[in-house]
């Protein structure tokens, strides 16, 4: 069964501070791969996706993310966080032909300090 | 506006009782999801169906069971089988393979008393 880790669990920043998030899977085959933010009393949304093509992707409000295949990672960086950042960030990650299934990281706790 | 909607978004249960969560979506997706979010733990799935009168386990199905009559619905009852029910409980949907993102409810949760 392919597993998800994300290995820091809480992460604390000032403003302006370079983040980046390890994310690694463990599934020999494609992958599709996900990160998905959840702001303080907010729906979990979509950041960014990796399907195929550029392994460095960008998604919405600055932040993009590496897809590393001889690493099996997908690690999440923004070059210089904000305050609204504060939020909990999960990776996740689907394997074609186990349907739509996704699995998903523990989620990493960010908390931007002014 | 389309998206997903659960009700209610806070429950409280005694301890024996089975409770029944709603999940709606208007986003003519043909798949839906639960998962249950614990602290520390991220997103386990429960259940999941590709389409209407179809669904398979998640990875921690026991104690719970789910239907899926309308292509629009797919409710999750937490039956008192469920060692430890008290969690929050997120739905999603998904457009049907090949594989799309899935969009996701604010969630209900549950409080077992």
């Amino acid at each position: 069964a392919q597993s998800v880790s994300q290995h820091n669990h809480h992460v604390i920043l000032s403003e302006a501070a370079s983040l980046e998030l390890g994310c690694n899977y463990s599934y020999g085959g494609t992958v599709n791969l996900f990160w998905y933010v959840q702001y303080p009393g907010q729906h979990l949304q979509l950041l960014l996706k990796y399907f195929s093509g550029d392994p460095l992707v960008k998604g919405i409000k600055g932040f993009e993310a590496e897809f590393i295949k001889s690493k099996f990672s997908f690690n999440l960086r923004k070059p210089s966080v904000q305050w609204s950042d504060t939020a909990e960030y999960f990776c996740a990650v689907n394997a074609p032909g186990g349907g739509n299934k996704l699995t998903f990281g523990t989620g990493t706790q960010l908390k931007v300090e002014l | 506006d389309g998206g997903i909607t659960q009700s209610p978004k806070y429950l409280f249960r005694k301890e024996g009782q089975n409770v029944t969560l709603s999940c709606e979506q208007n986003l003519n997706h043909d798949a839906m999801y639960w998962y249950r979010q614990d602290p520390g733990q991220g997103l386990r799935l429960i259940y999941y169906s590709q389409i209407v009168n179809d669904f398979q386990k998640g990875d921690i199905a026991e104690g719970y069971s789910v239907s899926r009559e309308k292509k629009e619905s797919f409710p999750l009852t937490v039956t008192s089988a469920q060692k430890n029910p008290t969690a929050f409980y997120l739905c999603a949907s998904s457009k049907s393979l090949p594989y799309n993102e899935q969009f996701f409810g604010p969630g209900t949760r549950l409080t077992v008393l």
